[in-house]
């Protein structure tokens, strides 16, 4: 079975600065998408970046971008010049391109940025 | 306006009485889905939907069912609610795309359910 593990249930960031959320996953299947949700206090779930494990590009969504490592199952999001408004949890996902359609979740890491 | 709306958005209620939360989605998604978070846990899926009365488990089905008779519906039913699903729940729908082409789940704002 597919899992998806963000060991960092908190991280702090300065105003302006990069902060790298971590997540791995295990699997054992070769295509398969990847997903990174944003949570803020309002509680809506907001897509921010998706990546298809078939590509070799890392994503970019303006400021936020992923390190895709297929070969170590690995897929951090990097926000750029943090703003107050990335302050949320985020959740790491995965989804299977075959087959089922169920999406896996990993526990999430609360964001917060310091002014 | 595209949305995936659920209701109620919070619901305090007791063990063993039956409760619906109904989700609608008004974007022809052909993929419905719900989820529960809890803390520390994440979101985790209960029930899915891939068309009209085609429905399969998600990791943590037991206690819930649901039905898919009409495309844009997919209720979630606690035919006998207990403590331990007190909880946030979401529903999400989708489009199912073509080959690759991977359509992004729209949630719904959350129904905070609290079973006493």
């Amino acid at each position: 079975a597919q899992t998806v593990t963000q060991s960092q249930p908190e991280m702090s960031v300065q105003e302006a600065e990069t902060v790298t959320l971590s997540c791995t996953y295990d699997t054992s299947e070769s295509d398969y998408y990847l997903f990174w949700y944003k949570q803020p206090p309002s509680r809506q779930m907001i897509l921010v970046i998706r990546q298809e494990a078939y590509k070799q590009q890392n994503a970019t969504e303006n400021r936020f971008s992923v390190n895709f490592q297929k070969a170590a199952k690995s897929f951090s999001l990097k926000i750029s010049d943090s703003q107050l408004g990335d302050a949320a949890m985020y959740f790491c996902a995965y989804r299977s391109a075959v087959g089922t359609y169920k999406y896996i979740f990993g526990t999430g890491t609360r964001l917060k940025v310091l002014a | 306006e595209a949305q995936v709306t659920q209701n109620p958005r919070y619901l305090i209620t007791v063990t063993g009485k039956k409760l619906t939360v109904t989700c609608s989605q008004n974007m022809n998604h052909e993929y419905m889905s719900w989820y529960r978070q809890d803390p520390g846990l994440g979101l985790r899926q209960i029930y899915y939907s891939m068309n009209v009365e085609v429905t399969d488990k998600g990791d943590v089905p037991e206690g819930y069912k649901v039905s898919r008779k009409e495309k844009r519906n997919f209720p979630l039913i606690l035919e006998s609610p207990s403590p331990n699903q007190t909880s946030l729940y979401f529903c999400a729908s989708s489009s199912l795309g073509r080959g690759r082409n991977n359509q992004p789940q729209h949630f719904g704002d959350g129904t905070r359910l609290s079973i006493l």
